[in-house]
Protein backbone atom coordinates (compact mmCIF):
# COMPACT_ATOMS: atom_id res chain seq x y z
CA UNK A 1 0.00 0.00 0.00
CA UNK A 2 1.07 3.27 -0.32
CA UNK A 3 1.63 6.26 1.96
CA UNK A 4 2.92 9.67 2.42
CA UNK A 5 3.58 11.05 5.94
CA UNK A 6 4.21 14.92 6.25
CA UNK A 7 5.31 15.64 9.86
CA UNK A 8 4.86 19.32 10.28
CA UNK A 9 1.74 19.87 10.83
CA UNK A 10 2.16 23.54 10.48
CA UNK A 11 5.39 25.74 10.82
CA UNK A 12 5.52 29.45 11.30
CA UNK A 13 8.50 31.58 9.90
CA UNK A 14 9.39 35.19 9.38
CA UNK A 15 9.11 36.70 5.93
CA UNK A 16 12.56 36.31 4.07
CA UNK A 17 13.30 33.28 6.02
CA UNK A 18 13.85 29.99 4.54
CA UNK A 19 11.61 26.87 5.01
CA UNK A 20 11.82 23.53 4.09
CA UNK A 21 8.58 21.43 4.01
CA UNK A 22 9.71 17.39 4.41
CA UNK A 23 7.76 14.48 2.18
CA UNK A 24 8.63 10.94 3.11
CA UNK A 25 6.57 8.53 0.89
CA UNK A 26 6.30 5.16 0.91
CA UNK A 27 5.83 2.23 -1.91
CA UNK A 28 6.67 -1.63 -3.49
CA UNK A 29 6.89 -0.19 -6.82
CA UNK A 30 9.56 1.00 -8.69
CA UNK A 31 8.12 3.29 -11.14
CA UNK A 32 5.91 6.28 -9.38
CA UNK A 33 5.02 9.49 -9.55
CA UNK A 34 5.20 12.46 -6.94
CA UNK A 35 3.51 15.98 -6.37
CA UNK A 36 3.76 19.04 -4.42
CA UNK A 37 0.59 21.22 -4.67
CA UNK A 38 -0.38 24.66 -2.67
CA UNK A 39 -3.99 25.22 -1.35
CA UNK A 40 -3.91 29.03 -0.61
CA UNK A 41 -7.30 29.87 1.76
CA UNK A 42 -9.24 30.51 -1.49
CA UNK A 43 -9.09 26.57 -1.52
CA UNK A 44 -7.99 25.57 -5.20
CA UNK A 45 -4.93 23.33 -5.56
CA UNK A 46 -2.27 24.52 -7.61
CA UNK A 47 0.04 22.33 -8.78
CA UNK A 48 3.63 23.05 -8.14
CA UNK A 49 5.93 20.05 -9.52
CA UNK A 50 5.83 16.53 -10.21
CA UNK A 51 8.87 14.12 -10.45
CA UNK A 52 8.65 10.78 -11.72
CA UNK A 53 10.65 7.92 -9.55
CA UNK A 54 13.41 7.47 -12.37
CA UNK A 55 14.58 11.45 -11.82
CA UNK A 56 16.56 12.16 -9.12
CA UNK A 57 17.42 15.08 -10.32
CA UNK A 58 16.78 18.02 -7.80
CA UNK A 59 14.59 21.05 -9.38
CA UNK A 60 14.88 25.01 -8.56
CA UNK A 61 12.33 27.36 -9.69
CA UNK A 62 12.12 30.61 -8.70
CA UNK A 63 12.34 30.65 -5.25
CA UNK A 64 10.86 27.24 -4.70
CA UNK A 65 13.13 24.18 -5.11
CA UNK A 66 13.20 20.42 -4.15
CA UNK A 67 15.07 17.83 -3.63
CA UNK A 68 14.50 14.23 -3.96
CA UNK A 69 15.97 11.48 -2.63
CA UNK A 70 15.44 7.65 -2.98
CA UNK A 71 17.46 6.36 -0.26
CA UNK A 72 15.39 8.30 2.02
CA UNK A 73 12.27 7.74 0.14
CA UNK A 74 11.53 11.41 0.80
CA UNK A 75 10.82 14.80 -1.59
CA UNK A 76 11.52 17.59 0.26
CA UNK A 77 10.58 21.10 -0.48
CA UNK A 78 12.13 24.07 0.04
CA UNK A 79 11.25 28.09 -0.10
CA UNK A 80 13.70 30.74 -0.20
CA UNK A 81 13.13 33.89 1.66
CA UNK A 82 9.84 33.49 2.11
CA UNK A 83 6.88 35.67 1.54
CA UNK A 84 3.64 36.44 3.36
CA UNK A 85 1.77 34.95 -0.13
CA UNK A 86 3.78 31.80 0.50
CA UNK A 87 0.99 31.06 3.54
CA UNK A 88 -0.70 27.98 1.98
CA UNK A 89 -1.40 24.72 3.40
CA UNK A 90 0.81 22.04 0.98
CA UNK A 91 -0.27 18.81 0.30
CA UNK A 92 3.05 16.06 -0.91
CA UNK A 93 0.92 13.09 -3.19
CA UNK A 94 1.98 10.39 -4.38
CA UNK A 95 0.66 8.18 -7.46
CA UNK A 96 1.37 4.65 -9.10
CA UNK A 97 0.59 3.62 -12.41
CA UNK A 98 -2.93 3.11 -12.12
CA UNK A 99 -3.46 3.81 -8.48
CA UNK A 100 -5.07 6.62 -6.91
CA UNK A 101 -3.31 9.78 -5.68
CA UNK A 102 -2.28 9.31 -2.29
CA UNK A 103 -1.76 12.58 -0.43
CA UNK A 104 -0.23 13.60 2.32
CA UNK A 105 -2.07 15.28 5.35
CA UNK A 106 -0.99 18.63 4.60
CA UNK A 107 1.64 21.54 6.07
CA UNK A 108 0.02 24.86 7.29
CA UNK A 109 2.66 27.29 6.64
CA UNK A 110 2.05 30.51 7.59
CA UNK A 111 4.47 33.62 6.67
CA UNK A 112 4.25 36.68 9.13
CA UNK A 113 5.00 40.16 7.85
CA UNK B 1 -5.39 31.05 -14.37
CA UNK B 2 -6.43 27.66 -13.84
CA UNK B 3 -8.38 26.09 -16.85
CA UNK B 4 -10.89 24.09 -14.77
CA UNK B 5 -13.67 26.36 -13.50
CA UNK B 6 -16.73 25.28 -11.23
CA UNK B 7 -19.69 26.58 -9.86
CA UNK B 8 -21.18 27.74 -7.85
CA UNK B 9 -18.29 29.28 -5.50
CA UNK B 10 -20.86 28.59 -2.67
CA UNK B 11 -23.74 26.58 -2.12
CA UNK B 12 -26.27 26.56 0.99
CA UNK B 13 -29.07 23.88 0.68
CA UNK B 14 -31.57 22.40 3.19
CA UNK B 15 -31.31 18.02 3.87
CA UNK B 16 -34.49 18.08 1.29
CA UNK B 17 -33.12 20.04 -1.66
CA UNK B 18 -31.81 18.82 -4.90
CA UNK B 19 -28.92 20.67 -6.29
CA UNK B 20 -25.77 20.34 -8.69
CA UNK B 21 -22.11 21.01 -9.00
CA UNK B 22 -21.08 21.83 -12.40
CA UNK B 23 -16.97 21.82 -13.27
CA UNK B 24 -15.26 22.57 -17.08
CA UNK B 25 -12.14 21.73 -18.47
CA UNK B 26 -10.53 22.76 -21.47
CA UNK B 27 -7.32 21.31 -21.11
CA UNK B 28 -8.61 17.84 -23.71
CA UNK B 29 -8.06 15.95 -20.68
CA UNK B 30 -9.88 12.23 -21.01
CA UNK B 31 -10.19 11.99 -17.23
CA UNK B 32 -12.28 14.09 -14.59
CA UNK B 33 -12.41 13.74 -10.63
CA UNK B 34 -14.77 14.37 -7.85
CA UNK B 35 -13.04 14.99 -4.63
CA UNK B 36 -14.26 16.10 -0.92
CA UNK B 37 -12.44 18.13 1.25
CA UNK B 38 -13.42 18.61 4.69
CA UNK B 39 -11.70 21.70 7.20
CA UNK B 40 -7.83 20.71 7.92
CA UNK B 41 -7.68 17.22 5.93
CA UNK B 42 -6.45 16.40 2.63
CA UNK B 43 -8.76 15.95 -0.66
CA UNK B 44 -10.60 12.65 -0.07
CA UNK B 45 -11.50 10.75 -3.95
CA UNK B 46 -15.25 10.41 -5.08
CA UNK B 47 -15.39 9.64 -8.79
CA UNK B 48 -13.53 9.24 -11.03
CA UNK B 49 -14.41 9.41 -14.74
CA UNK B 50 -12.35 7.94 -17.91
CA UNK B 51 -13.13 8.97 -21.41
CA UNK B 52 -16.59 9.50 -19.95
CA UNK B 53 -17.28 6.42 -18.38
CA UNK B 54 -17.27 6.08 -14.57
CA UNK B 55 -14.66 4.13 -14.06
CA UNK B 56 -13.79 4.61 -10.11
CA UNK B 57 -16.82 5.12 -6.98
CA UNK B 58 -15.32 4.73 -4.14
CA UNK B 59 -18.07 4.26 -1.63
CA UNK B 60 -19.55 7.10 -1.82
CA UNK B 61 -23.79 7.26 -1.05
CA UNK B 62 -26.01 7.27 -3.74
CA UNK B 63 -26.87 10.78 -2.40
CA UNK B 64 -24.68 11.80 -4.40
CA UNK B 65 -24.78 11.55 -8.08
CA UNK B 66 -21.98 12.22 -10.92
CA UNK B 67 -22.71 12.73 -14.00
CA UNK B 68 -20.34 13.42 -17.13
CA UNK B 69 -22.06 14.86 -20.31
CA UNK B 70 -19.46 15.40 -22.52
CA UNK B 71 -15.41 15.11 -22.38
CA UNK B 72 -15.25 19.21 -20.78
CA UNK B 73 -17.99 18.64 -18.48
CA UNK B 74 -18.19 16.59 -14.87
CA UNK B 75 -21.68 17.49 -13.16
CA UNK B 76 -22.16 16.12 -9.15
CA UNK B 77 -25.59 16.01 -8.15
CA UNK B 78 -26.69 16.39 -4.92
CA UNK B 79 -29.99 15.22 -3.24
CA UNK B 80 -30.86 14.29 0.63
CA UNK B 81 -27.68 15.13 1.82
CA UNK B 82 -27.05 15.44 5.76
CA UNK B 83 -25.42 18.34 7.45
CA UNK B 84 -22.00 15.99 7.51
CA UNK B 85 -21.65 16.39 3.91
CA UNK B 86 -21.15 20.12 4.45
CA UNK B 87 -17.18 20.73 2.46
CA UNK B 88 -15.28 22.19 -0.25
CA UNK B 89 -16.06 19.65 -3.06
CA UNK B 90 -12.93 19.80 -5.86
CA UNK B 91 -13.04 19.16 -9.29
CA UNK B 92 -9.92 17.76 -11.14
CA UNK B 93 -9.25 16.90 -14.65
CA UNK B 94 -5.64 14.98 -15.81
CA UNK B 95 -4.67 13.34 -19.10
CA UNK B 96 -5.03 9.60 -19.43
CA UNK B 97 -1.45 8.03 -20.02
CA UNK B 98 -1.64 5.08 -23.30
CA UNK B 99 -1.60 2.43 -20.89
CA UNK B 100 -4.79 3.74 -19.36
CA UNK B 101 -2.82 4.51 -15.94
CA UNK B 102 -3.54 8.00 -13.94
CA UNK B 103 -0.72 8.92 -13.21
CA UNK B 104 -0.55 11.72 -15.01
CA UNK B 105 -0.66 15.76 -13.29
CA UNK B 106 -4.68 16.61 -11.67
CA UNK B 107 -5.14 19.89 -12.17
CA UNK B 108 -8.00 21.63 -10.03
CA UNK B 109 -10.82 23.77 -10.07
CA UNK B 110 -11.18 26.61 -7.07
CA UNK B 111 -14.03 24.56 -5.57
CA UNK B 112 -17.48 24.85 -4.47
CA UNK B 113 -17.96 25.30 -0.58
CA UNK B 114 -21.07 23.00 0.41
CA UNK B 115 -22.96 23.99 3.54
CA UNK B 116 -26.02 21.61 4.42
CA UNK B 117 -28.21 23.05 6.68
Amino acid sequence: AQKVTQAQTEISVVEKEDVTLDCVYETRDTTYYLFWYKQPPSGELVFLIRRNSFDEQNEISGRYSWNFQKSTSSFNFTITASQVVDSAVYFCALSVRGQNFVFGPGTRLSVLP
Amino acid sequence: DTEVTQTPKHLVMGMTNKKSLKCEQHMGHRAMYWYKQKAKKPPELMFVYSYEKLSINESVPSRFSPECPNSSLLNLHLHALQPEDSALYLCASSQVSPQGGRTDTQYFGPGTRLTVL
